[in-house]
């Protein structure tokens, strides 16, 4: 069975660290791997990985997919409190996306 | 504003009972998705419809069908419902199908049976 883990469920931190988000999976078919930011409403896209070794970068934000160890994880350089979100990884396995069940972010100020 | 509606924004209504809920996927794109996210947890895949023909189903239960309209907006119909399938409903689209594509999600509609 397919399957995505997001490690660890729930992060507390203060603003200026950094974060690691990882997202680990098991599918029979990858194609690709994303992630999303949910802050009270939408998932908003942040990054797609489908090539391993090759890392996204957007702002403070970044991401590297390892397909060998089928793992990606998320980075978020000197925090700020409107990051605090849960953060969504899913994995497209078969044309169908698999999500994990996110990593609640939480940024003190 | 992602460009995909979703109506209505909320909705209450008694267990037993039907609801509809509706899509309108941002425009160009072809795929819609319909999701659902009970408190506090993750999002579970229920459905896709890819240009008017169902393309992947994920969780969903007897109870709940789709469709996907000539118009491509969709409609997601909740019978006999339970106490449990109070949630937020979401609508993604996209481009293409599959994971290849971003989906862009509507902001939801919030059910509560009681």
């Amino acid at each position: 069975e397919d399957k995505v883990v997001q490690s660890p469920l729930s992060l507390v931190v203060h603003e200026g660290d950094t974060v690691t988000l990882n997202c680990s999976y098991e599918v029979t078919n990858f194609r690709s791997l994303l992630w999303y930011k949910q802050e009270k409403k939408a998932p908003t896209f942040l990054f797609m990985l489908t090539s391993s070794g090759i890392e996204k970068k957007s702002g403070r934000l970044s991401s590297i997919l390892d397909k060998k160890e089928l793992f990606s994880i998320l980075n978020i350089t000197a925090t700020q409190t409107g990051d605090s979100a849960v953060y969504l990884c899913a994995v497209d396995s078969n044309y169908q996306l698999i999500w994990g069940a996110g990593t609640k972010l939480i940024i003190k100020p | 504003d992602s460009g995909v509606t979703q109506t209505p924004k909320h909705l209450i209504t008694a267990t037993g009972q039907r609801v509809t809920l509706r899509c309108s996927p941002r425009s160009g794109d072809l795929s819609v998705y319909w999701y659902q996210q009970s408190l506090d947890q993750g999002l579970q895949f229920l459905i896709q419809y890819y240009n008017g023909e169902e393309r992947a189903k994920g969780n969903i239960l007897e109870r709940f069908s789709a469709q996907q309209f000539p118009d491509l907006h969709s409609e997601l119909n909740l019978s006999s419902l339970e106490l449990g399938d109070s949630a937020l409903y979401f609508c993604a689209s996209s481009s293409g199908a599959g994971g290849t594509y971003e989906q862009y999600f509507g902001p939801g509609t919030r059910l509560t049976v009681t």
